[in-house]
């Protein structure tokens, strides 16, 4: 079974600053991967994801995130982060490969953003 | 508006209540979703539906009873629940089973006393 590791439970950053969120995946020949995000009292809206192609993937609100398969990672980053960002942002994945396994995504505990003056 | 819309958004409720989350879907999609999230745990998938059919249980106690009418409407009925059982439920959807990423609601707040 997939599994997703954020290791940084809370990560806090002055406005204006970047940001790196990091993300780990357990290894499998063929994933998707998402990243969401979630604001208070709110469910969970996707930021951007990860299917084929380009390892490089941009997605809403200027964030981007890099697949990295030798690493097994998705690591978002956003270059100069704003007060709304604050948020709690999850990575997911899914596997493809196996049957039925595309659309049962499998999250990480989360990571906490918080954005100060 | 997210396109999927969970009512109600909280609910207080006794352990030995029954009731009722909804969740409806005005996206087209044909496969749906309920999570559990706790504080500090991953969100937990519960039930899978594809095209009205239950497709995956993921191990959850029977005092949750998953319904899909049809391929627009969810509910999760509840009864005899534990207070572990308080959480955040989440209903999502996605076009097919394929799942190039979900839709997720606003979720109920279910807090169990």
């Amino acid at each position: 079974a997939q599994s997703v590791t954020q290791l940084d439970s809370q990560v806090p950053v002055f406005e204006e600053a970047p940001v790196e969120l990091r993300c780990n995946y357990s290894s499998s020949v063929s994933v998707y991967l998402f990243w969401y995000v979630q604001y208070p009292n709110q469910g969970l809206q996707l930021l951007l994801k990860y299917l084929s192609g380009s390892t490089l993937v941009k997605g809403i609100n200027g964030f981007e995130a890099e697949f990295n398969k030798s690493q097994t990672s998705f690591h978002l980053r956003k270059p100069s982060v704003h007060i709304s960002d604050t948020a709690e942002y999850f990575c997911a994945v899914s596997d493809p490969g196996v049957t039925g396994g595309g659309n049962k995504l499998t999250f990480g505990t989360g990571t906490q953003l918080k954005v100060e003056l | 508006e997210t396109g999927v819309t969970q009512t109600p958004r909280h609910l207080v409720m006794g352990m030995t209540n029954k009731k009722s989350l909804k969740c409806e879907q005005h996206l087209g999609h044909n496969a749906m979703y309920w999570y559990k999230q706790s504080a500090k745990k991953p969100l937990e998938l519960m039930f899978v539906y594809n095209f009205k059919e239950q497709t995956e249980n993921n191990s959850v106690p029977s005092r949750f009873s998953p319904e899909c009418p049809n391929s627009s409407h969810l509910f999760l009925h509840l009864h005899t629940l534990q207070p572990e059982d308080s959480a955040l439920y989440l209903c999502a959807s996605s076009q097919d089973f394929r799942g190039y990423g979900y839709t997720f609601g606003s979720g109920t707040r279910l807090t169990v006393v």
